[in-house]
Order: C-alpha cells, then structure tokens, then sequence
C-alpha cells in the first residue's frame, strides 16, 4: 500500500528563515512525487513535482530514494509562503489507467513577519 | 487560464438523501477524479474516471457512490443516501491525456458537503 507521511502539522518560521518541509513515502516501486499547496481561501494547486527537478518560488525538493522523502526547502522564508503544503505521491508514469493521488496530512507553515 | 469548477460550492442536505455534486473539468482534458477531505483529516482518493467508465477506486468509493459524465462536459458525484460522515469537501480534479504521473492534476475549489 501507498502511503504518504507529513510529521508536522505546524511549522512556525520568521522572515528569511530557512524552511523545510518533512515528507516520508511508502511505496513498493518508483513513485512520482508532488508538492501542492493550498493558499488561504483558494484551491490546492501544483507546486513542483520531482520528475521536472525544477524551483518554483524559491523552493526545491529532492527526492531520496534511499530515505524514502521528498523534503521541501526553501533558503529564505517569506511571509506569503503561509499555506497549507501536501505532499503526495502518484504511480509511475507507464501507470496510464488512472494515477490517484495519495496525500500527506499536510504542514501548515505560518512565516512571521 | 483555464479552471476546474465546482457547484455547489456548499450543500447541506438530511441524512438519507441523495446529493450530486458537480464538476466542470479544463476542457481538453480526459482523466477525471473525485478526492474528499472529512474537516481535520488527509485528502482522500475516491475514484478516476477516464473513456466514460471508471478506471480506479478506493474502498470508500462504495454502492452509493456513482459517477457519470452526462454530456461531455459535466463530471459529477452522486451519493444515493447520504451519511452523518459522508459530511466533508468534496474535490473535482481533471489533467490532460498523457504518461500518468507526470501530468498535473488540477483542482476544483471543492464543495463543501454537511450531512445533518
């Protein structure tokens, strides 16, 4: 079974503190792994997944097999990076049939000012 | 920019009733899901949709649930006799043909569903 787990439910930083993000997976093959976030009053939307080993607004994630997580970092926290982070995790790609999502608890990250 | 909607954005409704909850998908898409989240709890799977009939389900996706793609654009989730606990936000997602894990899903905004 997949399983995806956010330890944190709080994560509290000032300003241009460094964040991270705890994200541990369970999964018996080779899992794409997400990052959505959802923004006060809006609707969860991407924010980078581990096949484009891209940043997006100053935040990276590496996946590490070894350790089964997929941490979110960010250098230098901002105060419109509060949200609510999920971690998920999808089959692998040749999966066509359908690919759910499975979600993390999800951390809320509070940056004060 | 092309969005996900959903309708309504909030129901209340008696137990043992029916409730169809509807989505609008991005138009060029062609796989469709149902997630809920009950207040306080994980995003949940419930079921993928794609070729007009279902392509996975969660164990919560029981008996009375359905879903139906009645005229090409609509997407909807139809609970027969509602529960104290089927009360939760209900998401509609929908992303584009393609190697499965690597699309986006995109999201509705939810409805939020309240079973009295």
């Amino acid at each position: 079974a997949q399983r995806v787990t956010q330890p944190e439910k709080l994560l509290s930083v000032f300003k241009g503190a460094p964040v991270e993000l705890k994200c541990n997976y369970s999964y018996s093959g080779s899992p794409e792994l997400f990052w959505y976030v959802q923004y006060s009053r809006q609707r969860l939307q991407l924010l980078l997944r581990h096949i484009s080993r891209e940043s997006i607004k100053g935040f990276t994630a590496d996946l590490n097999k070894g350790e089964t997580s997929f941490h979110l970092k960010k250098p230098f926290a901002q105060e419109e990076d509060s949200a609510m982070y999920y971690c998920a995790l999808s089959g692998p790609p040749y999966n066509n049939a359908g690919n759910m999502l499975t979600f993390g608890g999800g951390t809320r990250l509070m940056v004060k000012p | 920019e092309p969005e996900v909607t959903q309708t309504p954005s909030h129901q209340v409704t008696q137990m043992g009733q029916e409730v169809i909850l509807r989505c609008v998908p991005i138009s060029n898409h062609l796989y469709f899901y149902w997630y809920r989240q009950i207040l306080g709890q994980k995003v949940e799977f419930l079921v993928s949709f794609y070729n007009n009939e279902i392509s996975e389900k969660s164990e919560i996706f029981d008996d009375q649930f359905s879903v139906e793609r009645p005229d090409g654009s609509n997407f909807t989730l139809k609970i027969r006799s509602t529960k104290l606990e089927d009360s939760a936000m209900y998401f509609c997602a929908s992303r584009r043909e393609g190697s499965g894990g690597q699309e986006t899903q995109y999201f509705g905004p939810g409805t939020r569903l309240l079973v009295l």
